[in-house]
């Protein structure tokens, strides 16, 4: 059964890049056809997708946010990472990493399953 | 914004029956996945494609749609299914994901 765990610092300076990374256990992050996703939540505030990347390395973003973020993937760590520049008190939320939902040979994208347990990352000075 | 919209708040007697909206005009071509959250928690998928629910996930959730609005029924809540639930699908481009605002469900 794969898991997701997101690692980072929990605490980011204003205008400075946040870089979190999700490693996948369980299985390998480059088998299968999945898209790999990066959402977020502002405490007492609803989730927003930020993007996701496919094995292959090809990525989608939410275009509020595509001009700040890069996604990747490591195959040889089996993690994908998310970096956001220019970071504002806006930007403090937990992030969470996900995967597609994969059910007896069909893919769901944009179904998000399993999630990781989620990061809290703040923004502040 | 987002361009999913949900009622920010329902409530429900134990072991009656709730139903929950998310209107959006990409729903009228995408379906949409459905999420509960506890607090503290991460989400967790309830309901994905036409009406699939996972392994460990109760069959008195189902989901259903028609035109613009995707819907979420809790056929006999329970206590434990008070929580936020969320919905989300494709963008009306189709190009990335959005959300749903979230409806809150309370358990009376």
């Amino acid at each position: 059964q794969v898991q997701l765990q997101e690692s980072g610092p929990g605490l980011v300076k204003p205008s400075q890049t946040l870089s979190l990374t999700c490693t996948v256990s369980g299985g390998s992050i480059s088998s299968g056809s999945y898209y790999w996703s990066w959402i977020r939540q502002p405490a007492g505030k609803g989730l927003e997708w930020i993007g996701r990347i496919y094995t292959s390395g090809s990525t989608n973003y939410n275009p509020s946010l595509k001009s700040r973020v890069t996604i990747s993937i490591d195959t040889s760590k089996n993690q994908f990472s998310l970096k956001l520049s220019s970071v504002t008190a806006a930007d403090t939320a937990v992030y969470y990493c996900a995967r597609d939902r994969y059910d007896s040979g069909v893919y769901y994208p944009g179904s998000f399953d399993p999630w990781g347990q989620g990061t809290l990352v703040t923004v502040s000075s | 914004s987002s361009e999913l919209t949900q009622d920010p708040a329902v409530s429900v007697a134990l072991g009656q029956t709730v139903r929950i909206t998310c209107q959006g005009d990409s729903l009228r071509n995408y379906y949409a996945s459905w999420y509960q959250q506890k607090p503290g928690q991460a989400p967790v998928l309830v309901i994905y494609g036409k009406n699939n629910r996972p392994s460990g996930i109760p069959d008195r959730f189902s989901g259903s749609s028609s035109g613009n609005t995707a819907s979420l029924t809790i056929t006999g809540a329970q206590a434990e299914d008070e929580a936020d639930y969320y919905c989300n699908s494709r963008d009306t481009s189709g190009n990335y994901y959005v959300f749903g605002t979230g409806t809150k469900v309370t358990v009376l």
